[in-house]
């Protein structure tokens, strides 16, 4: 079955960019969608953006100035960078698939996710 | 302030059936899917119900899902102990054209 996992710096300072890869297995990223996810400390959670495999994206207007994903088929992975990142960007991040042709359904499965911190 | 309105929290004792509602509005819920996620303590949330009352293989049936208008629930019915964990509703969004969640239910077991 497909499983994801995130890698990525632990620690980010103020203001840089913050950089995440989820690599995919146990199956084909050529198709389907590719989300990120985050999650603050003791909050809810946060959906920042998806990939389509062939390239498309759509993101969270609330971040939609400082997020690029983009999508490596022949290394079966997809990237986050969020930049000019402040404390509040401080979260875990996941990755996950969206299982549907339209980019519009569910996660699953999700990453075990990777927490971020942003500090000097 | 999340998009999509649940109780903080729930609670209930072992055997019980508990309900979880969630909120939207016309361009959430009311035009799409929703969809439910199990965050266990420690660990990455799990696809619990999707396309509003459907269990992906391994989830057990006393989890189910409804809709209604603009609100959806889940249901826990035989309550264990295992089930104390977060629970997330979520959709689609078609302003501003993206995945919503609500801000989470804290479920406790008593």
């Amino acid at each position: 079955q497909v499983q994801l996992q995130e890698s990525g710096p632990g620690l980010v300072k103020p203001s840089e960019t913050l950089s995440l890869t989820c690599t995919v297995s146990g199956g084909s990223i050529s198709s389907f969608y590719w989300s990120w996810v985050r999650q603050p400390p003791g909050k809810g959670l946060e959906w920042i953006g998806y990939i389509s495999y062939d390239g498309r994206t759509n993101y969270n207007p609330s971040l939609k100035s400082r997020v690029t994903i983009s999508v490596d088929t022949s290394k079966s992975h997809f990237s986050l960078n969020l930049s000019s990142v402040t404390a509040a960007d401080t979260a875990v991040y996941y990755c996950a698939r969206i299982p549907d042709s339209s980019g519009h359904g569910w996660f699953d499965p999700w990453g075990q996710g990777t927490l971020v911190t942003v500090s000097s | 302030q999340s998009v999509l309105t649940q109780p903080p929290s729930a609670s209930g004792t072992p055997g019980q059936r508990v309900t979880i509602s969630c909120s939207g509005s016309t361009s959430n819920i009311g035009s799409n899917y929703v969809y439910w996620y199990q965050q266990l303590p420690g660990t990455a949330p799990k696809l619990l119900i999707y396309m509003n009352n459907q269990r992906p293989s391994g989830v057990p049936g006393r989890f189910s899902g409804s809709k209604s208008g603009t609100s959806a629930s889940l249901a826990i019915s035989g309550l264990r102990s295992e089930d104390e964990a977060d629970y997330y509703c979520a959709t689609w969004d078609d302003s501003p054209n993206g995945p919503v969640f609500g801000g989470g239910t804290k479920l406790t077991v008593l």
